[in-house]
């Protein structure tokens, strides 16, 4: 597609449920990121993937966040036993190989637990 | 730890008032430091790339500046179009992955 494309773009749940948040990157684009973004801060890396392995994971805050990419395409995001913590606007990018001047980013999901 | 800072947090300018954003950084090895422009429910929208001090990047009203400790964004008779967050961030690997400040949020009154 054009861009990036994010799905849901808002998703309401209650706390103790798990949730999907999927990312389409521009086709073509082998990087992915997902980021997490609270109200009135910066984006916070959560994951990098290069193809179908995550490279680089150090952002993940614990073990019930997970993310998948086995095509090296669309990637989705999961979060189990969600946490009222957990509410933010969840970020996808991609780029080609890493490079940072086409790296696009997603307009976002909006994650509120209640 | 690495760290990034901007202020100011908020900044309110008359429309042809030039003003500057201000992006602190404290890293280990900066590979490039990134601006972004960032629109209410929307993702952010890449601006510019610096990567050594001394250097500068301009479009239209806006000029990016770098020097070995901070950045600045300059913003030169700005218009209410002008209006968004500012974002900065900083790569310090060659994963991509991308450390950001918390953002100036910035507006422009007609």
């Amino acid at each position: 597609g054009a861009g990036v494309s994010q799905t849901p773009s808002n998703k309401v749940t209650e706390k103790g449920k798990y949730v999907e948040l999927r990312c389409d990157p521009i086709s073509g684009h082998t990087a992915l990121y997902w980021y997490r973004q609270s109200l009135g801060q910066g984006p916070e890396f959560l994951i990098y993937f290069q193809g179908t392995g995550a490279a680089d994971d150090s952002g993940l805050p614990n073990d019930r966040f997970f993310a998948v990419r086995p095509e090296g395409s669309v990637s989705t995001l999961k979060i189990q036993r969600t946490e009222r913590g957990d509410s933010a606007v969840y970020l996808c990018a991609s780029s080609l190989r890493g490079q940072i001047y086409g790296y696009t980013f997603g307009s976002g999901t909006r994650l509120t637990v209640v | 730890e690495d760290q990034v800072t901007q202020s100011p947090e908020a900044l309110r300018l008359q429309e042809g008032e030039s003003s500057s954003l201000n992006c602190s950084y404290t890293v280990s090895g900066l590979r490039g430091l990134f601006w972004y422009r960032q629109d209410p429910g929307k993702g952010p929208e890449f601006l510019f790339t610096l990567y050594s001090a001394g250097e500068e990047k301009e479009k239209e009203r806006l000029k990016a500046t770098l020097t070995k400790k901070e950045s600045f964004l300059h913003i030169t008779a700005p218009k209410p179009e002008d209006s968004a967050t500012y974002l900065c961030a900083v790569q310090t690997s060659n994963t991509g992955k991308l450390i950001f400040g918390q953002g100036t949020t910035l507006q422009v009154k007609p």
